[in-house]
């Protein structure tokens, strides 16, 4: 079966400061990567997807960065973070074909001081 | 682009009250809706989707929803809830693209 991963579950960093949180997925090749940021209130904003390695697509312009260096492997970055960059980040997976349904890892909470 | 309006950002019920909880989108072709929930401390799971066929699915712990394309609506609904049942609900969307657009999610109280 498949899972998903997410490090770390919670993090606390200082403005300015880079980031960089990691999802993996096991049980499945090729699949279609997510990250996600969830605030309250405002539902699931998505910040950047990937259709394969290397390929990423960003959905809203900010201070992150993704990247995919393996397959099943997908990072979120910054180099300097902001106080708004604080939530919590969920990262998502999807079987190439199958239509629109998601699977989320456990999410990782944001907050930076 | 294609958004989708929760209009109950709170609701409390009482236990065995009925549910139901509205999902509006703006997509006007063809669409997949899901609604995922969150329990407190746990992932985001799926709870139930629909794709074609009939418009009234039926997904896991006593859900439904319906599909009105006339209405672009998809409420959930649940006969009887339950103290357990108290999470984040969200409706979501997708038209046969690789994303899903979030409503903005409808906290659920259920008094025991």
């Amino acid at each position: 079966s498949q899972t998903i991963h997410q490090w770390p579950a919670t993090l606390v960093q200082p403005v300015g400061s880079p980031l960089s949180l990691e999802c993996t997925v096991e049980g499945t090749s090729n699949p279609n990567l997510y990250w996600y940021r969830q605030a309250a209130g405002r539902g699931l904003q998505l910040l950047f997807y990937s259709v394969g390695i290397g390929q990423i697509s960003s959905e809203v312009p900010q201070n992150l960065s993704a990247s995919r260096p393996q397959d099943r492997q997908f990072i979120l970055s910054s180099k300097k973070l902001l106080l708004s960059d604080s939530g919590f980040y969920l990262c998502a997976w999807k079987e190439v074909g199958l239509l629109g349904e998601q699977y989320f890892g456990p999410g990782t909470r944001l907050t930076v001081t | 682009a294609q958004s989708v309006s929760q209009h109950n950002h709170h609701v409390i019920l009482s236990e065995a009250a009925s549910l139901e909880l509205g999902c509006n989108y703006s997509y006007g072709g063809t669409v997949n809706l899901f609604w995922y929930v969150q329990y407190p401390g746990q992932h985001l799971q799926l709870l139930l989707k629909y794709f074609s066929g009939d418009p009234l699915v039926k997904g896991i712990k006593g859900f439904e929803a319906e599909f009105i394309k006339s209405k672009f609506s998809f409420n959930l609904r649940k006969p009887s809830v339950q103290w357990s049942d108290t999470a984040e609900y969200f409706c979501a969307v997708n038209n046969a693209g690789n994303m899903l657009t979030f409503g903005g999610g409808t906290r659920l109280m259920v008094k025991p």
